[in-house]
């Protein structure tokens, strides 16, 4: 069972288009991270958010961390070809124990010029 | 470049092989971790190194798996007897003492068993 869900699992949108993909679960965290992997590459941490309600933005990209600290967005402005990539959300659910870093199954997007 | 580095880039294996990955932390991070990814999902931890030692460990790592941090620099991942379902992306991440939640990615080392 994945305790955490990402939807959808695959995206194609024109260049241009804007878009959200969503991270969730039933369990509470204390902190998130969003990373972009490209084929063939590790993931790049885009943003770690850690406030119930955060909103941090990065160029055209804007994260939100849910009100209950249970789920999360990722909305992309104007998308561009070199935004194709799988988008993951990972999270942690204590301080301490390191097994507790969780993956979701990512959101693979494709940006068609 | 003084991000994480990860060798070899692509292996291929017969199954029943022994295999060795190395991983390159980046050099002031304490912590070091493993993770094995396959298609369309998302990376599962597989072990912990806090210096050179190895703190934590997933139940996916079963007896035929070993990592080793001897000097608390880069690390090892070793697959003994390789089978067919080992083919994965094996990730190393490394992470500060006084970040526990960011870490670092390498490039992966791309295990195909034959």
């Amino acid at each position: 069972t994945q305790l955490l869900e990402q939807s959808p699992q695959f995206l194609s949108i024109q260049e241009g288009e804007n878009l959200t993909v969503y991270c969730n679960s039933s369990s509470v965290f204390s902190s998130l991270q969003w990373y972009r992997q490209e084929p063939g590459e590790g993931p790049v941490l885009l943003v770690t958010v850690v406030t119930g309600g955060e909103v941090k933005k990065l160029k055209r990209l804007t994260f939100q961390f849910g009100d209950a600290r249970k789920d999360s967005s990722l909305h992309i402005t104007a998308a561009q070809p070199g935004d194709t990539g799988l988008y993951l959300c990972a999270a942690h659910r204590g301080k301490t124990s390191y097994d507790k870093v969780i993956f979701g199954p990512g959101t693979s997007l494709s940006v068609i010029p | 470049d003084t991000g994480v580095s990860q060798n070899p880039r692509h292996k291929i294996t017969k199954r029943g092989q022994n295999v060795t990955f190395r991983c390159d932390p980046i050099s002031e991070h304490n912590r070091l971790y493993w993770y094995r990814q396959t298609l369309g999902q998302g990376p599962e931890f597989l072990t912990y190194f806090q210096n050179e030692a190895q703190l934590e460990k997933s139940r996916l790592l079963s007896d035929r798996f070993s990592a080793e941090r001897p000097k608390g620099s880069f690390s090892t991942l070793e697959i003994q007897r390789t089978e067919q379902g080992d083919s994965a992306m094996y990730l190393c991440a490394s992470s500060p003492d006084r970040t526990q939640e960011t870490q670092y990615f390498g490039p992966g080392t791309r295990l195909l068993v034959l």
